[in-house]
């Protein structure tokens, strides 16, 4: 079964750090691209950076919100994918998401998500 | 980058109702256009891919159409099970892939 599972969310006080963690099953972890995606409490959804697998240059993009603060990397060799978060503001609080990319028809799509882990920023 | 509007932001239908919902590009993303529906406390689920595919497992009575900067996402005949919110999602060539703000959709 593919399974994405994140963890490390929690509390945390503005300019804090934190640390994001997805586990990945079930694929060929090392040959997927994979997104994080946050939600914001009663909002909609906001793409916050992609990284592409080894294989396809390991590149990395952000959205102009996080860039610069956050980090997203991965261990291949442990399926897993992490989001550092640095200088948190209160405006991250959100749910995050990781998802895998899929190409489908010619496009991308985020075709597997795990539950999200839930991040409060605040004093 | 490419900004994406939705319309309605929420509606309400009736079970058997056909539904439609728009979304538009800032832009021209030709068929780069993908539709999500989100439970509440769930994360969200790829419905249609490319504007108009179909993602395995979702009924059929979901289809989506356009290109360029208008597309719609349709439901033909509306399950209890269809309550959501959708979210329309660009994924033109290099990020960021944009989604749009939502479309809650109640049942009556």
């Amino acid at each position: 079964e593919v399974q994405l599972v994140e963890s490390g969310g929690g509390l945390v006080k503005p300019g804090g750090s934190l640390r994001l963690s997805c586990a990945a099953s079930g694929f060929t972890f090392s040959n997927a691209w994979m997104t994080w995606v946050r939600q914001a409490p009663g909002k909609g959804l906001e793409w916050v950076g992609r990284i592409k697998s080894q294989s396809d240059g390991g590149t990395i993009d952000y959205a102009a919100p996080v860039k610069g603060r956050f980090t997203i990397s991965r261990d291949d060799s442990k399926n897993t994918l992490y989001l550092q978060m640095n200088s948190l503001k209160t405006e991250d609080t959100a749910v995050y998401y990781c998802t895998t990319v899929g190409f489908l028809a010619g496009t991308v799509a985020f075709d597997i998500w795990g539950q999200g882990t839930m991040v409060t920023v605040s004093s | 980058d490419i900004q994406m509007t939705q319309s309605p932001s929420s509606l309400s239908a009736s079970v058997g109702d056909r539904v439609t919902i728009t979304c538009r590009a800032s832009q021209t993303i030709y068929s780069y256009l993908n539709w999500y529906q989100q439970k509440v406390g769930k994360p969200p689920k790829l419905l249609i891919y490319a504007a108009s595919r179909l993602q395995g497992g979702v009924p059929s009575r979901f289809s989506g159409s356009g290109s360029g900067t208008d597309f719609t996402l349709t439901i033909s005949s509306l399950q209890l099970e269809d309550f959501g919110t959708y979210y329309c999602q660009q994924s033109d060539s290099t990020p960021p892939y944009t989604f749009g703000p939502g479309t809650k959709l109640e049942i009556k």
